[in-house]
């Protein structure tokens, strides 16, 4: 069974400074992995994925997320905060072959202090 | 841009009522799913489908039942809506052959008085 780990509910970051939001998964096989963003009343948009290959990934909007396979961790980060990066961010996981079913975290609420 | 479309995107009614939450994809997608959001909580699958006639459930147990019959519509029912069943739900599809990216709408927010 696949599981996911958001490290904080609720991260603050003052406009300008480092984002860094935590991932942790646990998979039996190779994991796909995924970063999505939730602006207030809209779905899920995919941020960045890691499927197999170079394991630093980038994003848009200048998001980028390092896949280890010995940490079992994919954290998300961004170089500079900016006001419109306050949002809700999951991070995901999923299996290969069959359905590829999809696990997500429970979410990380992301805050910019002007 | 996700062309995925939920409707409707805010729902109020009473208790009892029957209520179907429509989900539509223009991309020819074959895989379809429903999710269900509540705040602090992680989404929990709550059906799915891989393609017409074929639809399963998830791993939330929910009383809603869904349908497919055109590829590109996923609806979904409560026959009786409750206020256990406030909640947000999301579809979501994917294409045959990808690695579980998954294309969402903007979601209904549904709340049972």
């Amino acid at each position: 069974a696949q599981s996911v780990t958001q490290l904080g509910s609720h991260v603050s970051v003052s406009e300008g400074a480092l984002v860094l939001l935590r991932c942790n998964y646990s998979s039996s096989v190779p994991p796909y992995l995924f970063w999505y963003v939730q602006y207030p009343n809209q779905g899920l948009q995919l941020l960045l994925k890691y499927t197999t290959g170079a394991t630093l990934v980038k994003g848009i909007n200048g998001f980028e997320a390092e896949f280890k396979k010995s940490e079992t961790s994919f954290h998300l980060t961004k170089p500079s905060a900016h006001m419109s990066d306050a949002a809700e961010y999951f991070c995901a996981v999923s299996e290969s072959g069959g359905y590829q079913k999809v696990t997500f975290g429970t979410g990380t609420k992301l805050q910019v202090i002007p | 841009e996700a062309d995925i479309y939920q409707t409707p995107r805010y729902l109020v009614i009473g208790t009892g009522k029957k209520i179907t939450l429509e989900c539509s994809q223009t991309m020819g997608h074959d895989k379809m799913y429903w999710y269900q959001q509540d705040p602090g909580m992680e989404l929990h699958l709550i059906h799915y489908s891989y393609g017409v006639n074929s639809t399963e459930k998830g791993d939330l147990s929910s009383e809603s039942t869904v349908s497919r019959i055109r590829t590109e519509h996923f609806p979904l029912t409560l026959e009786s809506a409750r206020p256990s069943h406030t909640s947000q739900y999301l579809c979501a599809s994917t294409g045959l052959g990808s690695t579980g990216e998954l294309f969402f709408g903007e979601g209904s927010r549904l709340t049972v008085l």
